[in-house]
């Protein structure tokens, strides 16, 4: 059975980092691309980042560009999520996503993390 | 970016009725990357339909997904109990990727 478990999430101050992780099972991480989508509270859904399999290309939406770091451990069938210079309007749950083989959307998705940006 | 559009924003429906959700993109969308996504309060959202119109692994034949280039729609042909929810399309064929804003189906 896929399983997607993230951790991580917190209250967090203005301008302060966290690190979210996505432990997967149930399948070969390593073959497959990772997503973080967000969501704040009462809100849609929003794309954050994705990686290759191998880790070897990342890309990010904008407005997380140069403050967030997409990452994985294929030994350890963990992703991460490295968030620097946070801002009030990074307050959401946090999804890491797999991607399916067809294309860019995701088939499996975890169960979530918050993330509070207050002080 | 491609800016994804659902309405109606809310659809008050009873159960065994047709619900019809639409969803028009911005530009055309290369080789129909449309999904749609179910989501319960505090719960992850659910792929139901990739490619426009194919049904995900599980996803009961009530669901169907139809439409190309801009304007997609997703039906419920009967509503079910558990089908009251939140539905999200998704385009994937270029990049940022983006979610509509989401369509409310609920209990008349």
């Amino acid at each position: 059975e896929v399983q997607l478990v993230e951790s991580g999430g917190g209250l967090v101050q203005p301008g302060g980092s966290l690190r979210l992780s996505c432990a997967a099972s149930g399948f070969t991480f390593s073959s497959y691309w990772m997503h973080w989508v967000r969501q704040a509270p009462g809100k849609g859904l929003v794309w954050v980042a994705r990686i290759k399999s191998d880790g070897s290309y990342t890309n990010y939406a904008d407005s997380v560009k140069g403050r967030f770091t997409i990452s994985r451990d294929n030994a350890k069938n963990t992703l991460y999520l490295q968030m620097n210079t946070l801002r009030a309007d990074d307050t959401a749950v946090y999804y890491c996503a797999r991607e399916d083989w067809g294309g860019d959307y995701f088939d499996y998705w975890g169960q979530g993390t918050l993330v509070t940006v207050s002080s | 970016e491609i800016v994804l559009t659902q309405s109606p924003g809310t659809l008050s429906l009873s159960p065994g009725e047709r619900a019809t959700l639409s969803c028009r993109a911005s530009q055309s969308l290369t080789s129909s990357f449309l999904a749609w996504y179910q989501q319960k309060p505090g719960q992850a959202p659910r792929l139901l339909i990739y490619g426009a119109s194919s049904r995900a692994t599980g996803i009961p034949d009530r669901f169907s997904g139809s439409g190309s280039g801009t304007d997609f729609t997703l039906t419920i042909s009967r509503l079910e109990p558990e089908d009251f929810a939140v539905y999200y399309c998704q385009q994937y064929g270029s990049s940022p990727l983006t979610f509509g804003q989401g369509t409310k189906v609920e209990i008349k």
